[in-house]
């Protein structure tokens, strides 16, 4: 049972590159989201999708894309990658949006980015 | 504006003493609150989840509180052990069924010492 996938592990970028960060749940959930993780905060919701198909913005969304075609896979793109997007970003999916966040996300195990 | 503070920041105690970690909120309108461990260089993980008519409960060695008059909760760790040791992250859900937001504290780094 290998829950959320994240790939890669760790990537380090130039300032203009672009990439793809992967995710992929099989434990068919409809409610996938993709966050990112700075020292001393909280975490903060990036994109979210309800389902496939459907995807919208979270608290901070510029500078990235997420498309939703299956709903297995849910990547993140980073069109053209700025120091102030190193980070560590998490993949989440939870079994319902629905409840007011009663259905406990599950996460990947994180995508450690660095540019430079 | 919705917020979640945790404190303390840090902590460091020895195998086998109890510790309390705390969560205070000012979030409208409450939904639940839920307590994540984060061991490190890993994803979050769900402990337990409190909803506004609950104010206790209970995980193996982990005992969530929430007192919803106060905005308070607390995380009681009983007999810690080498693998307690992690971020123990607080967050409040603000909304009800498909219109809600997580609200995240910056989360408690645990450090149990031999």
């Amino acid at each position: 049972n290998a829950g959320v996938t994240q790939t890669p592990k760790f990537q380090v970028l130039k300032t203009g590159q672009s990439m793809t960060l992967q995710c992929a749940q099989d434990m068919n959930h409809e409610y996938m989201s993709w966050y990112r993780q700075d020292p001393g905060m909280g975490l903060r919701l990036i994109h979210y999708s309800v389902g496939a198909g459907i995807t919208d913005q979270g608290e901070v969304p510029n500078g990235y894309n997420v498309s939703r075609s299956t709903t297995e896979d849910f990547p993140l793109r980073l069109l053209s990658a700025a120091p102030s997007q190193t980070s560590v970003y998490f993949c989440a999916s939870s079994y319902s949006n629905l409840a007011g966040g009663l259905s406990p996300l599950h996460f990947g195990n994180g995508t450690r980015l660095t540019v430079t | 504006k919705n917020q979640v503070e945790q404190s303390p920041q840090s902590l460091i105690i020895l195998e086998g003493k109890n510790c309390t970690l705390q969560c205070n909120y000012t979030v409208s309108p409450f939904s639940n609150l839920r307590w994540y461990k984060q061991d490190t260089g890993r994803g979050p993980v769900s402990l337990t989840i409190m909803t506004f008519s609950e104010n206790t409960k209970s995980n193996g060695r982990y005992t969530a509180t929430l007192d919803a008059d106060t905005k308070q909760s607390s995380l009681h760790i009983t007999a810690s052990q080498l693998s307690d040791s992690a971020s123990y992250i607080c967050v409040v859900s603000a909304g009800m069924d498909s219109n809600y937001q997580l609200i995240w504290g910056a989360g408690t780094k645990l450090i149990i010492k031999p």
